[in-house]
């Protein structure tokens, strides 16, 4: 298995413009979850689907952000408008059963100016 | 949500051990895990310990729990430069997990 797969690397946009970011689970696995990462706040977890289903978004920092998951071998991660201070690194992990831990995918980079 | 600390950074001599510390405030925690992150890269999971647990060693890395202090460490052996990275403590029940802050391994040659 490659792993959990994140597109893009790194992303720079505009304050105002849309971003999309995209996950790929390891096939099998029913559970995902989107953290962001920064210096001033660690590890946040934003917002957590089992089986497709969101269970737990009470990490989503406002209604600017959003997150699907339409099947179970791809998620979104979609911030409308962006922001300077959403600036962050993003990661998708995504986990078979709890005992296992998370599989984290390499993040996505993101810079707002 | 659960509060978890570490430390920020330590700082090691290459060949001394490590021990890296975690405190944590949920009793109910089931699962306590160690992810290190290099450079660049995600979290990956190093260890885990059961909270009806107090040790477990796996090759150079030993997991102490102390579930009545609510307290977790790390201790690396024969610390190496590859070692070099930051480690996070996890922890939490099911599917929702607290990390820490993460504490910044540095290992001088």
């Amino acid at each position: 298995d490659a792993g959990v797969i994140q597109s893009p690397r790194h992303e720079v946009t505009e304050m105002g413009q849309e971003v999309t970011l995209r996950c790929k689970p390891i096939s099998g696995h029913n559970s995902l979850f989107w953290y962001r990462q920064t210096m001033m706040r660690g590890l946040e977890l934003l917002i957590y689907f089992n089986n497709n289903v969101p269970i737990d978004d009470s990490g989503m920092p406002e209604d600017r952000f959003s997150a699907k998951m339409p099947n179970a071998s791809f998620s979104t991660l979609k911030i409308q408008p962006s922001e300077p201070r959403d600036s962050a690194v993003y990661f998708c992990a995504s986990s078979l059963q709890a005992i296992y831990g998370y599989t984290f995918g390499s993040g996505t980079r993101l810079t707002v100016v | 949500g659960e509060d978890v600390e570490q430390s920020l950074f330590l700082s090691v001599r290459e060949g001394d051990s490590s021990v890296i510390n975690c405190t944590y405030t949920d009793s109910s925690s089931t699962y306590l895990y160690w992810y290190k992150q290099e450079p660049g890269a995600g979290l990956q999971l190093l260890t885990y310990i059961f909270s009806n647990m107090d040790m477990k060693q796996d090759q150079r890395l030993t997991v102490l729990l102390n579930k009545k202090d609510k307290h977790l460490s790390l201790r690396i052996a024969d610390t190496q430069t590859g070692d070099s990275a930051i480690y996070f403590c996890a922890e939490g029940n099911f599917n929702k997990f607290y990390f820490g802050s993460g504490t910044k391994l540095n290992v001088k040659p």
